[in-house]
């Protein structure tokens, strides 16, 4: 089982605001990251650290965290973002991994 | 631009090693950064593996540990996995990725293509 937790699936309308969130105790210490996988392709980074977008990613796409939760802000929602997200952060350890178990977005 | 590339058998028989190299390109893996392996069952979520620090260190999942081997040959600027005695459950999708893993801070990027291994005899 997952440290971190991921709602199994969201839906937006589209150009509308949603939010998708990750939740575990590391996340009180450790920034998440987070990351868009579309079918048959590899996983992409849109947001890591504090709330950071590597070169690329619009801006429509933010993070932000409160205590033992982060979260994945899309404003505008577009027919492209329809894809799974997975947050990534430490474990309760620190020393190792995890990913969320992913919340498929679909976009109406 | 790095890019990284996966590389190894698409098949391996229940109770062997698999073995698979990620290739880097655009940048000297000497240089610094981690370096790690994730893998995805069909249909299923993403499962970290573990990473290599440019010197050598290197973390492992602890459900993973006791079959995993993680390597670098900067000489090759590649890093490798070698898993043992897997089985059906270890099909999946491996990823290579740059890893940045310091402070407060941990993510993946960029992410090779990914390479799928079938473990079945």
């Amino acid at each position: 089982s997952s440290e971190l937790t991921q709602d199994p699936a969201v839906s937006v309308a589209l150009g509308q605001t949603v939010r998708i969130t990750c939740q575990g105790d590391s996340l009180r210490s450790y920034y998440a990251s987070w990351y868009q996988q579309k079918p048959g392709q590899a996983p992409v980074l849109v947001i890591y650290g504090k709330n950071n977008r590597p070169s690329g990613i619009p801006d429509r796409f933010s993070g932000s965290s409160s205590g033992n939760t982060a979260s994945l802000t899309i404003t505008g929602a577009q027919a492209e973002d329809e894809a799974d997200y997975y947050c990534n952060s430490r474990d309760s350890s620190g020393n190792h991994m995890v990913f969320g178990g992913g919340t498929k977005l679909t976009v109406l | 631009q790095v890019q990284l590339q996966e590389s190894g058998p698409g098949l391996v028989k229940p109770s062997e090693t698999l073995s698979l190299t990620c290739a880097v390109s655009g940048y000297s893996i000497s240089s610094g950064y981690y370096w790690g392996w994730i893998r995805q069952p069909p249909g299923k979520g993403l499962e970290w593996i573990g990473s290599i620090y440019h010197s050598g260190s290197t973390y492992y999942n602890p459900s993973l540990k006791s079959r995993v081997t993680i390597s670098v040959d900067t000489s090759k600027n590649q890093f490798s996995l070698k898993l043992s005695s897997v089985t059906a459950a270890d099909t999946a999708v491996y990823y290579c990725a740059r890893h940045t893993w310091d402070g407060y801070n941990n993510w993946f990027d960029p992410w090779g293509q990914g390479t799928l291994v079938t473990v079945s005899s």
